[in-house]
């Protein structure tokens, strides 16, 4: 079946560490691919995507990721995360012309 | 520009009542998705409109259905409702369905 993988559920990092958020979809075609982030108490919002170029996107606060076509992942990654980093991180593909379908997120949490 | 606005916020329903729930886009989106989130679940598509023609529709049962107006307003109704469908219901608006989505805030239902 299609779908969209997140590989973690929860992972706990210390300040200054770094994050790799591993996603993994199914489908086969033209696929946008997208992160959002949920903050605690907040509304989802975009971090980044793709559409087509350079495979591998830079997004808000830090993030990039990078589109692997050969492996259907797009994995989310941050140098250095920072305590305000907490938060629900979302993956999500959209097929041309096809509705959006969004993993089942991943929950960073950031010690200080 | 205004975001995307849901109303209302909060529901308490009974079992057995049915409920609508709204959603304005943002001005000039013709797309409008929307979607179920549960902490055990993540975030599942409930259905898309585009231009007042639902071109998709998740795995939901028929109890769940929805419409979109001339104005790409949006409503959604959920008949007969079960405790299971305690959720926070968002809403999503896109220019197109290819296109970042701008979420709201959520309507939050509680089902007693």
């Amino acid at each position: 079946a299609q779908s969209v993988s997140q590989h973690n559920h929860h992972v706990i990092l210390s300040e200054a560490a770094s994050l790799e958020l591993g996603c993994n979809y199914s489908y086969g075609g033209t696929v946008n691919l997208f992160w959002y982030v949920q903050y605690p108490g907040q509304h989802l919002q975009l971090l980044l995507k793709y559409f087509s170029g350079d495979p591998l996107v830079k997004g808000i606060k830090g993030f990039e990721a990078e589109f692997i076509k050969s492996k259907f992942s797009f994995n989310l990654r941050k140098p250095s995360v920072q305590w305000s980093d907490t938060a629900e991180y979302f993956c999500a593909v959209n097929v041309y012309n096809n509705d959006m379908r969004f993993g089942a997120g991943t929950r960073l949490t950031v010690k200080p | 520009k205004a975001g995307v606005t849901q109303t209302p916020r909060y529901l308490i329903k009974t079992r057995g009542q049915q409920v609508t729930l709204s959603c304005s886009p943002i001005s000039g989106h013709r797309s409008v998705s929307w979607y179920q989130q549960t902490p055990g679940q993540g975030l599942q598509f409930l259905f898309e409109y585009f231009s007042e023609t639902q071109r998709n529709k998740g795995n939901f049962p028929g109890r769940f259905s929805g419409r979109q107006f001339s104005n790409s307003r949006s409503e959604m109704n959920v008949s007969t409702l079960e405790l299971g469908d305690s959720a926070l219901y968002l809403c999503a608006s896109s220019r197109d369905p290819s296109d970042i989505q701008y979420f709201g805030a959520g309507t939050r239902l509680s089902v007693l």
